[in-house]
Formats: structure tokens, sequence, C-alpha cells
């Protein structure tokens, strides 16, 4: 157990339509990570939130956004979903930027049809 | 750009020795990771190095050299249960901030 959290466990969606997932982290953890894992393949990075702003941001169009909460809480939306966007969606939250460890939740598995 | 590389899959016979290879090419380097991850959970934590050498933590080891791009790990007296992917990670520190950049995994498969 990290102590990170996701939610929902599973989701699908149909092609067109948008998605929020949401991670609540490690209290006193004030950065969180989200990252994008394809069937056999290692996370992408999406983006990655410290103390409420954006601090960094992987290969990934506008329509993939975030937002980080003062309550450790963040969520990834993603806008006009494409079929390639079916993957499990990693959140991984750590006590600072650029700190050894990062804890990850157990990930939302998003399916687009 | 950022690359890291290791073999897709391999195959030990419990209780045996294991080491997985990792080699990158990346800028920024500011310490590598080793993590498992078990089919549909997510990756769980087994080992960063920042400076070259060997770090053991029990049955698990890992290894750095930076002027080769080279890390490994080993595990020893290999259980059923390390039946699992092994993950390579580079953090580097790029365009202001610290990101992870992932090897695409070691699928680990433990025969009796």
């Amino acid at each position: 157990e990290t102590g990170v959290t996701q939610s929902p466990t599973h989701l699908i969606k149909t092609r067109g339509q948008q998605v929020t997932l949401r991670c609540s982290s490690q209290s006193g953890h004030n950065t969180v990570s989200w990252y994008q894992q394809a069937l056999g393949q290692g996370p992408q990075f999406i983006f990655q939130y410290y103390r409420e702003e954006e601090n960094g941001r992987g290969n990934f169009p506008p329509r993939f956004s975030g937002l980080q909460f003062p309550n450790y809480s963040s969520e990834l939306n993603v806008n006009a979903l494409e079929l390639d966007d079916s993957a499990l969606y990693l959140c991984a939250s750590s006590l600072e930027l650029g700190t050894d460890t990062q804890y990850f939740g157990p990930g939302t598995r998003l399916t687009v049809l | 750009g950022q690359n890291i590389d290791q073999p897709t899959e391999m195959t030990a016979t419990e209780g045996a020795i294991v080491q997985i290879n990792c080699t990158y090419q990346t800028s920024g380097f500011n310490g590598l990771f080793w993590y498992q991850q078990h089919a549909g959970e997510a990756p769980t934590f087994l080992s960063y190095n920042v400076l070259d050498g060997l770090e053991e933590k029990g049955r698990f080891s890992s290894f750095l050299s930076r002027s080769k791009g080279y890390s490994y790990l080993l595990l020893k007296e290999l259980q059923m249960k390390d039946s699992a992917s092994y993950l390579c990670a580079v953090r580097v520190f790029m365009d202001s901030n610290y990101q992870l950049i992932w090897g695409a995994g070691t699928k680990l498969i433990i025969k009796p």
C-alpha cells in the first residue's frame, strides 16, 4: 500500500467524449505526476504538478489537462477522446520536486471505443 | 533525444540469480530508478542510484555506471512471486523541471 488512491478503477468511454480521472496523494506530498501506460510499454510522462501549479509536461497535446488541489488530490482531464487514449493512467506522488521516490496509485484503466 | 533500452523478456529458474540490464542515453541525468510491476498493477519502487556503484537491499541489488550509461538490477534467490515486469527509469532535469524517462520494461518469467 502506497497511500495513493485513484478513481475510478476502470472506465469505458466512446471516441469524442471527455473524461476526468482522480488521484489522492499521500498527505504532505506536494508533487504529483501523471503517466499514461499502454499495454506492454513503460509509463509515458504526461505532466507534473507542484503546489497546485503545472511544473513540467511531456509530449502530450493540450487536450490533456490537469489540476492539483490544496488537499493533495488531483485530476487528469482528457477531452475529445481518441481510440489511442486507451491505456492505464497512473498518478504518482512524492514529497517535493526531485525527491528520490515516487509512490504510485493503482491506476485507472481507460478503454475508448 | 532521451532513450532507455532494456531486454524485452527474460526467463530464470526459481532459486537462481538473474541480472536485468538497462542502458540509457539521456541528458541532464539526475538518478536512476528500478521499479517492479506485476501485471495489471502499479509500479512499486525497488531501488535508486545516483552515484556509481552497487546498492544492496535484501535479495535485490542495483548497480550504476554513469560514464557507461549503464545499470543493472540483480535478483538473488528467485521466488515465483518475482515474476513481473522490471522498469528502469532515469530522472532528468529538463526544461527547468525533473522528469522520469521510462524504459519499456523487462518481463521476467520464473520457472519452477
